[in-house]
């Protein structure tokens, strides 16, 4: 099993633009999270998935969309990057127990 | 709305024992887990408590009072490589039954 892998690892972008920050996990796990981690605090919930075809919002929402056409993939869409979108970005998935497999990560820089 | 507390950083020596604190206000606690995070990497799972008490698994051991909204994490015998930091994190209502994380503890471990 590959677990949670995440692309890209590192990504530059300008203000403005937008992109799609991809997970996946072949664990067949229900629950799909993602984070942000900015340097030196703790990880923020950003969106969740329940399900395929169920998303909600999380603490900090704002400024990115979700998916969740199958059990397997949960996209993280930025719609505009901004400068304050600077950060780590963790995708996570569970199944209905409580431990969370994290992904790499993805190091995303606006500037 | 919810909130956790953990102290910044502690620092112990190698084979010494540390315990790491967490405080938490939320509306609909489900469990506490503990998570560990070196430096550049994603977390990794630790411990959960749903019920009070103490839950031991190796050199690690966490604690839970529901009643006084706190828990603990326990390291003992600590070597060089449990120096990281460490985060609780809620199981909690408001997401779906996801986690909501503290701001993180850093340890440091001394020779």
């Amino acid at each position: 099993n590959a677990g949670v892998t995440q692309t890209p690892k590192f990504q530059v972008l300008k203000t403005g633009q937008s992109m799609t920050l991809q997970c996946a996990q072949d664990m067949n796990h229900e629950y799909m999270s993602w984070y942000r981690q900015d340097p030196g605090m703790g990880l923020r919930l950003i969106h969740y998935s329940v399900g395929a075809g169920i998303t909600d919002q999380g603490e900090v929402p704002n400024g990115y969309n979700v998916s969740r056409s199958t059990t397997e993939d949960f996209p993280l869409r930025l719609l505009s990057a901004a400068p304050s979108q600077t950060s780590v970005y963790f995708c996570a998935s569970r199944d209905w127990a409580h431990e969370q497999y994290f992904g790499p990560g993805t190091r995303l820089t606006v500037t | 709305g919810q909130s956790l507390e953990q102290p910044s950083e502690v620092t112990a020596v190698e084979g010494a024992i540390v315990q790491i604190n967490c405080t938490y206000q939320t509306s609909g606690f489900y469990g506490l887990s503990w998570y560990q995070q070196h430096d550049g990497g994603a977390p990794t799972f630790l411990s959960y408590n749903a019920l009070d008490g103490l839950e031991e698994t190796g050199r690690f051991s966490s604690f839970l009072s529901r009643s006084d909204s706190y828990g603990y994490l326990l390291l003992q015998e600590l070597q060089m490589k449990d120096s990281a930091s460490y985060f609780c994190a809620v199981r909690e209502r408001n997401y779906g039954q996801n986690f909501v994380f503290g701001p993180g503890t850093r340890l440091s471990v001394l020779p």
